[in-house]
């Protein structure tokens, strides 16, 4: 069974401070990891993608990934009230169908 | 990236009817589709894999029978909710795997939902 584990927070944190978002997986043979925001009532958004170790970085967001201890995790710099949402962790074994397990999210509020 | 248009966005039905979602890929062709729902303040729970031309893979726990998906061709794919009751109600959600040029990867792109409710 693969699962994917993450605090639900919910997450507060003030405006313009880093906000960190963490998430395990126990699947080993996992290829691909993504972090997804989900406004309420809207559909999830990719944010970013990560398929190696280490850290990636897209403008205000950082994907950090250690497949060692089967762990990824989101930065937020310089958070901003627009940020605030849920965050779904997901990943995918790269076996050809693309079926994503996905986590049960991290509510984060920026709060003003 | 690439766009995925999902039809309609909300639906109301009495209980007992049958409701139609669509999901249709604008710009590139999408050999699986895959359809999820997802109750209040739950995580997206994949429902089936759909396969162009041929029958969707449900995952276990799924009524084949009640939520019948027809993909027949490589930019639309239909999830019919049959016989509709309250319990049904919730926010669908489909999803096609396509190639993200600025990304340089293929990525799983979401259509915009469907919010089912039934009375």
């Amino acid at each position: 069974q693969k699962e994917v584990e993450q605090n639900s927070g919910p997450l507060s944190v003030p405006e313009g401070a880093i906000a960190s978002l963490n998430c395990t997986y126990s699947d080993r043979v996992s290829q691909s990891f993504f972090w997804y925001r989900q406004y309420s009532g809207k559909s999830p958004e990719l944010i970013m993608s990560i398929y190696s170790n280490g850290d990636k970085e897209d403008g205000r967001f950082t994907a950090q990934l250690n497949k060692a201890s089967q762990y990824v995790s989101l930065l937020i710099r310089d958070s901003q009230p627009s940020d605030s949402a849920t965050y779904l962790c997901a990943f995918h074994s790269g076996a050809g169908s693309y079926q994503l397990t996905f986590g049960k999210g991290t509510k984060l509020s920026v709060i003003p | 990236g690439a766009v995925v248009s999902q039809h309609p966005s909300r639906v109301i039905c009495k209980s007992g009817t049958s409701v139609k979602i669509e999901c249709r890929s604008l710009d590139f062709q999408a050999t699986t589709m895959f359809w999820y729902r997802q109750f209040p303040k739950k995580s997206l729970m994949l429902m089936a894999t759909s396969n162009e031309g041929s029958k969707a893979t449900y995952e276990q726990g799924v009524e084949k029978d009640k939520f019948l998906i027809n993909h027949a061709s490589l930019t639309l794919s239909t999830l019919t909710v049959t016989s509709a009751h309250p319990e049904d109600s919730s926010f669908y959600i489909c999803s096609a795997r396509g190639f993200d040029a600025g990304q340089g990867n293929t990525e799983a792109f979401f259509g915009q939902g469907t919010r089912l409710t039934v009375v």
